[in-house]
């Protein structure tokens, strides 16, 4: 199976900030990544899919990079509401895997 | 809009059995192909299991933790997904979310989610 690897596990930033988290996967994945957004006590939401791809709706301070196996989320200008939990997930193989999670927090 | 009700979880001892469920709206639910995805008090994502559809056989796949004890089952129909958990263990705690597959590109990605059922599995 694949393994993802997110860091840092948390941050913290301050509402204006510019924030990159990584994500490595254990083999090449080509751009098949997607990144979800996590609110506390709330189900996972969307962001990006194939490894660059804005999902309808999504602010366009969210931004996608990378192939292969190292891949990159940035968050352009930090709002109040990004205060939340971040996912990468492997959709190469049929047994997809999540990364571990990076929690972006209020500094 | 889409939209996704999990429901059925609950309090249930070691050695137990659970069956959840996961009723769509808002689209046609034959054409999709849905996930289990879990996920522990205070811990990460875990994919668990797929339920494909009619086009795909309605073939199903399971993560190594939960192979041999969940099923995976949907009635197109009812425009419902299960899944049925037998044997439960405490580790199999968790917040069990449904979610829908899309496919773009060839790319494919969970772009809805029900709220979630919590199953806690204890003594």
């Amino acid at each position: 199976d694949i393994q993802m690897t997110q860091s840092p596990s948390s941050l913290s930033a301050s509402v204006g900030d510019r924030v990159t988290i990584t994500c490595r996967a254990s083999q090449s994945i080509s751009t098949s990544l997607n990144w979800y957004q996590q609110r506390p006590g709330k189900a996972p939401r969307l962001l990006i899919y194939a490894a660059s791809s804005l999902q309808s709706g999504v602010p366009s301070r969210f931004s996608g990079s990378g192939s292969g196996t190292d891949f990159t989320l940035t968050i352009s200008s930090l709002q109040p509401e990004d205060f939340a939990t971040y996912f990468c997930q492997q959709a190469y193989i049929t047994r997809w895997a999540f990364g571990q999670g990076t929690k972006v927090e209020i500094k | 809009e889409v939209q996704l009700v999990e429901s059925g979880g609950g309090l249930v001892q070691p050695g137990g059995s659970l069956k959840l469920s996961c009723a769509a709206s808002g689209f046609t639910f034959s054409d999709h192909i849905m996930d289990w995805v879990r996920q522990a008090p205070g811990k990460g994502l875990e994919w668990i299991g797929r339920g494909r559809n009619k086009a795909k056989s309605y073939t199903t796949e399971y993560a190594a933790s939960v192979r041999g004890r969940f099923t995976i089952s949907r009635d197109d129909s009812k425009s419902s997904l299960y899944l049925q958990m037998n044997s439960l263990k405490v580790e199999d705690t968790a917040v069990y979310y449904c979610s829908r597959l899309y496919e773009s590109s060839g790319y494919y990605y969970s772009d809805s989610w029900g709220q979630g059922t919590l199953v806690t599995v204890s003594a």
